[in-house]
């Protein structure tokens, strides 16, 4: 069974500061997701990775930035959390980005005061 | 730009039938994901339509017109535990999600 975990369930920071989101593959996937999902609005991609030290920029990188030191990790940054970016942040991984599905990880609530 | 259209909400009976439209227009096409979230809950992989025509998952199928940008996926004999969000997400390089409709079923 593919398991993709996040580092937390919740988390509540303030505005202006620096925040980490850690999410963990288990299957060896090449390819890793970073979404923020938002009532109303869907899934929206932010940051994808197609290997390691590989980046590219989702449909809404603005205020993100990521890092893939190995394989099985992917993180993403709010360089200076705003309130804007309180929603529920979704990792995802697959095996090649074109057919196959991708997994999903439990998420991360964050809020942002 | 990419513009994916699913209904917001349906309602339906325990074992009936639903469809769930979504419609869309893309830059490109590489298939199409329909996913299943319950609520608090991470989205998982129902079907993927990369072809015309019907594809058959026991209780659940999923249609594809690429020529009319439509799909839809059909849940059959609803059950309780089918009541979640349903996503429709294009392939193109990268995944592209409606909004995603949610189904409530009631008994």
């Amino acid at each position: 069974d593919v398991k993709v975990t996040q580092s937390s369930r919740y988390l509540v920071k303030r505005t202006g500061e620096k925040v980490f989101l850690e999410c963990v593959q288990d299957m060896d996937h090449e390819n890793m997701f970073w979404y923020r999902q938002d009532p109303g609005l869907g899934l929206r991609l932010i940051y994808f990775s197609y290997d390691v030290k590989m980046k590219e920029k989702g449909d809404i990188p603005e205020g993100y930035s990521v890092s893939r030191e190995k394989k099985e990790r992917f993180s993403l940054i709010l360089e200076s959390a705003s309130t804007n970016q309180t929603s529920m942040y979704l990792c995802a991984s697959s095996f090649e980005t074109s057919v196959d599905e991708q997994f999903f990880g439990p998420g991360t609530r964050l809020t942002v005061l | 730009g990419q513009n994916i259209d699913q209904p917001t909400e349906m309602t339906a009976t325990e074992g009936a039938i639903v469809q769930i439209n979504c419609t869309y227009q893309t830059s490109g096409f590489n298939g199409l994901f329909w996913y299943q979230q319950h609520a608090g809950e991470a989205p998982t992989f129902l079907s993927y339509n990369v072809l015309d025509g019907l594809e058959e998952k026991g209780r659940f199928s999923s249609f594809l017109s690429r020529s009319k940008g439509y799909s839809y996926l059909l849940l059959k004999e609803l059950q309780m535990k089918d009541s979640a969000s349903y996503l429709c997400a294009v392939n193109d390089y990268k995944l592209s999600f409606g909004a995603g409709t949610t189904v409530t079923v009631r008994a």
